[in-house]
């Protein structure tokens, strides 16, 4: 099973939005309604920011958004805040692996 | 709430095995889907294995099919996950990871209790 494929980076000043794509194939995104997003600090274990294509786990802002069109699921922050400067991962369900990342997006607060 | 504590880091020589532990507490580990994800320095997430509760077994990613084994004691609440022949690409850090309470134990939502990760060093 391959990794999801994400845009390397992506950056925006702090009140923006901004948007992280996460394409897979009909084996995994575009196959199941399975695609979750993680977090990561540097240093720091993932989080868990939105499950189930678009639910949010309580506790996670609401300026955190997903959703999904075909094989490709995608994130977007709004109002950017200083701490959401993380590297960013996607995870999709894909049968045999319950568990297959994305290559990652590091997002940059101007 | 469930919480996961894992082991210490680990320095290996090439070929040696490692194995490393994950306690969970506030919970029951039988009732959980324990899974285990490493990232190398640098580098993304990646999926090793972990328990399906849909087929009551455990399932390896294909890559480490082979080379490692991941196991639970119950009695103390306590996974393991022991992996052999270590070459210097095995440098990471190991995470286990469970789907808690919170999201209805659903594996397939994602994991959303993690440890906080443990260093395993492969170098001559």
């Amino acid at each position: 099973q391959s990794a999801l494929t994400q845009s390397r980076s992506v950056s925006g000043s702090p009140g923006q939005s901004v948007t992280i794509s996460c394409t897979g194939t009909s084996s995994d995104v575009g196959g199941y309604n399975y695609v979750s997003w993680y977090q990561q600090h540097p240093g720091k274990a993932p989080k868990l920011m939105i499950y189930d294509v678009s639910k949010r786990p309580s506790g996670v802002p609401d300026r955190f958004s997903g959703s999904k069109s075909g094989n490709t699921a995608s994130l977007t922050i709004s109002g950017l805040q200083a701490e959401d400067e993380a590297d960013y991962y996607c995870c999709s369900y894909a049968g045999s692996s319950p568990y297959v990342f994305g290559t990652g997006t590091k997002v940059s607060v101007l | 709430q469930v919480q996961l504590v894992q082991s210490g880091a680990e320095v290996k020589k090439p070929g040696a095995s490692v194995k490393v532990s994950c306690k969970v507490s506030g919970h029951t580990l039988a009732e959980l889907s324990m899974h285990w994800v490493r990232q190398a320095p640098g580098k993304g997430l990646e999926w090793m294995g972990g328990f399906d509760p849909e087929d009551g077994e455990t399932i390896y990613a294909q890559k480490f099919q082979g080379r490692v084994i991941m196991t639970e004691d119950t009695s103390i609440d306590t996974a393991y996950m022991d992996l052999n022949s270590l070459r210097s690409e095995d440098t990471a850090v190991y995470y286990c990871a469970v789907v808690g309470p919170s999201l209805g134990y659903y594996y397939r939502y994602g994991l959303d209790v993690w440890g906080q990760g443990t260093t395993v060093t492969v170098s001559s």
